[in-house]
């Protein structure tokens, strides 16, 4: 079957790294992405990965294994306002659909 | 800068009712999708389209439909409201070709009574 699992919820300090991870077994891929989410407000989007390797954006890097099935998201020098839900979400390449995962809520505590 | 517009933020209705939600882009998107998202669980996709007058269903269409006379709106009917639809409404859009990242509405918190 199809299935993204991402951890409920992690605890991070300010200032500090922290690591979300993803794994997923879908019957395709066409690449992985990773949306922030604020509470009450829309999904925005971080990143995309669809070949091996790690991808850097500012304070945020993505990785991706597609041998493992295996995604993080790294986000460094934390700030209170990176307290948000973290969605990674799977291309199916049969139907070119997105298949989400549950989402991973991040609390940054001072 | 980059818009999905939804008609309402909070909306409240009654079992049996017939409930449209309207969401419009400025992008001229070609694709438009809507979600729903329910605690604990991933985004679930309801229907979508790639284009004027066309329309797919997603992984959960029933008990609801779709339309999208215009490219830069897509409209989500639920014909007979139930309580089961209870939810948070995304819509969004995207480009065809590249990554076709989603550009998200701010969602509909629709409660059925």
């Amino acid at each position: 079957g199809q299935n993204i699992d991402q951890p409920t919820e992690m605890t991070a300090t300010e200032g500090a790294i922290v690591q979300i991870n993803c794994t997923y077994q879908t019957s395709g891929f066409n690449g992985l992405f990773w949306y922030q989410q604020h509470a009450g407000e829309a999904p925005t989007f971080l990143s995309y990965n669809v070949l091996d390797g790690l991808e850097e954006k500012g304070r945020f890097s993505s990785f991706l294994s597609r041998s493992k099935g295996y995604s993080y998201l790294l986000l460094k020098e934390l700030q209170m306002k990176d307290s948000a839900s973290y969605l990674c979400a799977v291309r199916d390449d049969s139907n070119y659909q997105l298949i989400w995962g549950a989402g991973t809520k991040l609390i940054i505590k001072p | 800068d980059v818009k999905v517009t939804q008609s309402s933020r909070y909306l409240v209705k009654r079992t049996g009712e017939k409930v449209f939600l309207e969401c419009v882009q400025d992008m001229d998107h070609e694709n438009m999708f809507w979600y729903r998202q329910d605690p604990g669980l991933g985004l679930r996709l309801i229907y979508f389209s790639y284009d004027v007058k066309m329309k797919e269903k997603g992984d959960i269409p029933e008990g609801y439909s779709v339309s999208r006379e215009k490219k830069e709106r897509f409209s989500l009917i639920l014909e007979s409201a139930s309580t089961n639809q209870t939810s948070m409404y995304l819509c969004a859009s995207s480009l065809t070709g590249g990554n076709e990242k989603l550009f998200f509405g701010s969602g509909t918190q629709l409660s059925v009574l």
